[in-house]
């Protein structure tokens, strides 16, 4: 079983849908928690922290829920311009890194 | 304020060479880790550096070595080079205080073995 799972992509929405990505990880001691983006060839940027109490950050949307070791992301009002890899990501005591495969989404006008 | 940068870009080995790549921190970062992404996959945890001592280390044979320098700088070499290799070799770095909540990734480096 892969430390972290995500939904296998890829998401092919219409401009204006709302897009949803899950993520489950399998280590309790994991300690932070986030979601990148990855354009094609680029190398990941943070997108946001996931917390317990779930954040928000303008129409992107996180959730954790540690007691089901689940995490997810929710776009709304998707843009061309949000078309890329989103990676869902824990880390360990230490700041290791662990990533997912990666969920790749594209949006068309 | 520079980001954290890489070199080379691209780089093309042949199977059995030794290849050492190399990863600046942003500035005042003293933790770097490395990661290797094969196509199609995420990135996956090679090792870290905190004063020029491995901290952690992934599931990544020895051929994978590295070292830090006192001015943070890190490389990472590759010896006996097989094709499994290619992949795009991603530096990370952060303060090592706050290394579980933020990480700076770089461009990478894009290694082709052929």
């Amino acid at each position: 079983r892969k430390e972290v799972e995500q939904d296998p992509g890829p998401f092919n929405v219409p401009e204006g849908a709302t897009v949803a990505f899950n993520c489950t990880y399998s280590n309790s001691a994991s300690q932070s928690f986030f979601w990148y983006r990855q354009d094609c060839r680029k190398e990941p940027k943070l997108l946001m922290s996931v917390y317990s109490s779930g954040n928000e950050d303008g129409r992107f949307t996180a959730q954790l829920n540690r007691a089901s070791q689940y995490i997810s992301l929710l776009i709304r009002d998707s843009k061309l311009s949000d078309s890329a890899t989103y990676l869902c990501v824990v880390s360990l005591q230490g700041g290791k890194l662990i990533f997912g495969q990666g969920t790749e989404l594209s949006v068309k006008p | 304020d520079a980001g954290v940068t890489q070199s080379p870009t691209h780089l093309i080995k042949t199977r059995g060479q030794q290849v050492t790549l190399r990863c600046s921190p942003k500035s005042g970062h003293d933790t770097v880790s490395w990661y290797q992404q094969a196509l199609g996959q995420g990135p996956q945890f090679i090792f870290q550096y905190y004063e020029e001592e491995e901290r952690q280390r992934g599931n990544f044979p020895d051929r994978f070595s590295g070292h830090q320098f006192p001015n943070y700088s890190s490389e990472l070499n590759v010896n006996a080079l097989l094709l499994g290799d290619s992949a795009l070799y991603l530096c990370a770095s952060s303060f090592v205080d706050r290394v579980a909540y933020e990480q700076y990734f770089g461009p990478g480096t894009r290694l082709t073995v052929t």
